[in-house]
């Protein structure tokens, strides 16, 4: 059965740590990850991530994909309060056409 | 990008009332999305819109409690049906565009009393 799984499901730090959310997956046919925060309702898009290796970054927040052990990394660096969110992995497997498979998210509560 | 509006942004509704939830698009796609997020939960798809078709739905989704319109390429339609409390979700459409990432609306929080 597919699957994503993410770790942990719940992290607390304070302002200026470093923190390393995971998402590991099992699918058919793996075409891409995508990684989202969401805040209130509405998920806004991080990055997307379609190669091994290749590390993604924009400002403080970066994101890499490892394809042969099947899982990706969000790092945030100097972690503010406003990056207080749920962040979801999502992966596209030729299996579910054009949509995702979401995994649990990882709720992060930054303390001031 | 895609822009998507959606509306309400949140209602409060009977048991045993409908709501119908809007998504309009600023530009035309091929294939709109429906996903529910429960309490604590992930988001869920509950179907795929397409435009001249009927709309598909996932396992666990019927047509009858979850009907679906989509009369173009800019809009689409989700009505949920005889509501019950357990329907208290966030409910969330959203696009893509070829092989890029989902644009989401700003989501419909429902809660049901």
């Amino acid at each position: 059965e597919d699957k994503v799984v993410q770790s942990p499901l719940s992290l607390v730090v304070h302002e200026g740590d470093t923190v390393t959310l995971n998402c590991s997956y099992e699918v058919t046919n793996f075409r891409s990850l995508l990684w989202y925060k969401q805040e209130k309702k509405a998920p806004t898009f991080l990055f997307m991530l379609t190669s091994s290796g290749i590390e993604k970054k924009s400002g403080r927040l970066s994101s890499i994909l490892d394809k042969k052990e099947l899982f990706s990394i969000l790092n945030i660096t100097a972690t503010q309060t406003g990056d207080s969110a749920i962040y979801l992995c999502a992966v596209e497997a030729h299996a579910y056409g054009q949509n995702f498979v979401f995994g649990p998210g990882t709720r992060l509560s930054v303390l001031p | 990008s895609a822009v998507i509006s959606q509306k309400p942004s949140r209602d409060i509704c009977q048991r045993g009332t409908s709501l119908t939830i809007q998504c309009q698009v600023d530009s035309q796609v091929t294939m709109m999305f429906w996903y529910r997020q429960q309490p604590g939960q992930s988001l869920t798809l509950i179907a795929t819109a397409n435009q001249g078709s009927e709309a598909t739905y996932e396992s666990g989704f019927v047509i009858d409690k979850f009907p679906i319109s989509r009369p173009n390429l800019t809009f689409s339609t989700l009505t949920v049906s005889n509501m019950s409390p357990e329907d208290s979700s966030i409910y969330l459409c959203s696009v893509r565009q070829g092989a890029t990432e989902a644009f989401f609306g700003q989501g419909t929080r429902l809660t049901v009393v």
